[in-house]
């Protein structure tokens, strides 16, 4: 079965800096999903970016940008320029391709504090 | 177009009673997956239905609680004879399509059993 492990339970950073999440994770499989959800106090789910491991480029969606190291199963998450609203607990997922399999399995989950 | 809906989103509950949560995917969404947020914890997988049909039932407790998705309608979460452990955040997921699917969430129901 595939785990997902974050261990830092909580990281801050001063505003308009870069703060990365880290992001490990276990599988057989050489073909999968990668995800890194929000979920801010509304404690609404909200998809941040997202990695195809068939991809060697790195996902990028504004001011998030992902580290997927494939070989050491790695998958952290930088945000630059930090702003008041990126406040939220961080969430990375790995998602099998495989039919029927598709269920998202979770880290713990990162608590993210940005001090004006 | 409208996202992922789930009502109730608050539900109090007496032990004992039954609950029942609903959740409406987003249109064209053919994929349900249910989700439990225990307090402080990550989501944890419960079921992944397809209409009228259960694909992956791997995460649900084996007692009290079932799902369905049927032809017409909401999916169901119905967890029967509640008990102060089943008190969590249930979220509901949607998909369109096998390949190219981000499961988009709903807001949750957050249960509350006294």
């Amino acid at each position: 079965a595939q785990t997902v492990t974050q261990s830092q339970p909580e990281m801050s950073v001063q505003e308009a800096e870069t703060v990365t999440l880290s992001c490990t994770y276990d599988t057989s499989e050489s073909d999968y999903y990668l995800f890194w959800y929000k979920q801010p106090p509304s404690r609404q789910m909200i998809l941040v970016i997202r990695q195809e491991a068939y991809k060697q480029q790195n996902a990028t969606e504004n001011r998030f940008s992902v580290n997927f190291q494939k070989a050491a199963k790695s998958f952290s998450l930088k945000i630059s320029d930090s702003q008041l609203g990126d406040a939220a607990m961080y969430f990375c997922a790995y998602r099998s391709i495989i039919q029927g399999a598709q269920k998202l399995v979770f880290g713990q989950g990162t608590r993210l504090t940005i001090n004006p | 177009n409208a996202g992922v809906m789930q009502n109730p989103r608050h539900l109090v509950r007496r032990r004992g009673q039954e609950a029942r949560l609903r959740c409406s995917p987003m249109k064209g969404h053919s994929h349900v997956y249910w989700y439990r947020q225990l307090p402080e914890e990550g989501l944890k997988f419960m079921v992944y239905l397809q209409k009228e049909n259960i694909i992956d039932e791997s995460g649900m407790p084996k007692e009290r609680f079932s799902a369905e998705f049927p032809k017409e309608g909401p999916s169901i979460l119905r967890i029967q004879q509640v008990v102060r452990g089943d008190s969590a955040a249930y979220f509901c997921a949607s998909s369109q399509n096998l390949d190219t699917d981000t499961q988009y969430f709903g807001p949750g129901t957050r249960l509350t059993v006294l």
